[in-house]
């Protein structure tokens, strides 16, 4: 079955430390997306894509970077720039029509 | 730029009761709308959309009509389940500004009483 897997579903982070988190997706959508989840305050967006080798910041992208280098792929590193990285990630797709979303079952990282 | 308000939760019914959760949205362009719902430790799925003014998008029970002239889609269902125990966002996407990206509202928690 096609769809989005995001790993790990549980992350752990010293203070100072890098962490890398993984989207796939094996549904042959161009877009991709990343969204950060707190409490309270909805899903922000992170970093998008809408093409390999190409992606733009999103509201949110300080202390964050990303890459795009296969279509299936795009992962999210949390930087110790990130000053409160503690919170529910999630990754999505899209054919960017109307509707065409597609989330992942998300990575809880919490800092240590 | 774009935004999305929600009616502020938590929501708190009896099995079998009517549920409105509201929806207002601003957007510079020609958004389409939808509702996502969450259930505990998981990713966003889809409920219902809707890509023009007048359409009403519906899903297992749940229905929302986009209002242009009042830029609302609030969501309805009239008979809710334990089931149906979720976060509910609402959601815009605006063709005319930003390809793709979704703008979401601050989520609606809804808990369904026995």
């Amino acid at each position: 079955d096609g769809g989005i897997t995001q790993s790990p579903k549980y992350l752990f982070r010293k203070e100072g430390q890098n962490v890398t988190l993984s989207c796939e997706q094996n549904l042959n959508h161009d877009a991709m997306y990343w969204y950060r989840q707190d409490p309270g305050q909805g899903l922000r967006l992170i970093y998008y894509s809408q093409i390999v080798n190409d992606f733009q910041k999103g509201d949110i992208a300080e202390g964050y970077s990303v890459s795009r280098e296969k279509k299936e792929s795009f992962p999210l590193t949390v930087t110790s720039a990130q000053k409160n990285p503690t919170a529910f990630y999630l990754c999505a797709s899209s054919t960017g029509a109307a509707g065409g979303y597609t989330f992942g079952s998300g990575t809880r990282l919490t800092v240590v | 730029g774009d935004s999305v308000t929600q009616m502020e939760g938590p929501v708190t019914l009896s099995e079998e009761a009517f549920l409105t959760i509201n929806c207002t949205y601003t957007a510079t362009g020609y958004p389409s709308l939808f509702w996502y719902v969450q259930y505990p430790g998981e990713g966003l799925q889809l409920l219902l959309k809707a890509t023009k003014a007048d359409d009403k998008g519906s899903n297992k029970g749940f229905e929302a009509t986009y209002r242009k002239e009042t830029t609302s889609f609030h969501l309805e269902k009239g008979s809710v389940q334990v089931s149906d125990s979720a976060v509910y966002f609402c959601a815009l996407t605006d063709h005319g500004t930003s390809y793709g990206k979704l703008t979401f509202g601050q989520g609606t928690i809804l808990t369904v009483h026995p």
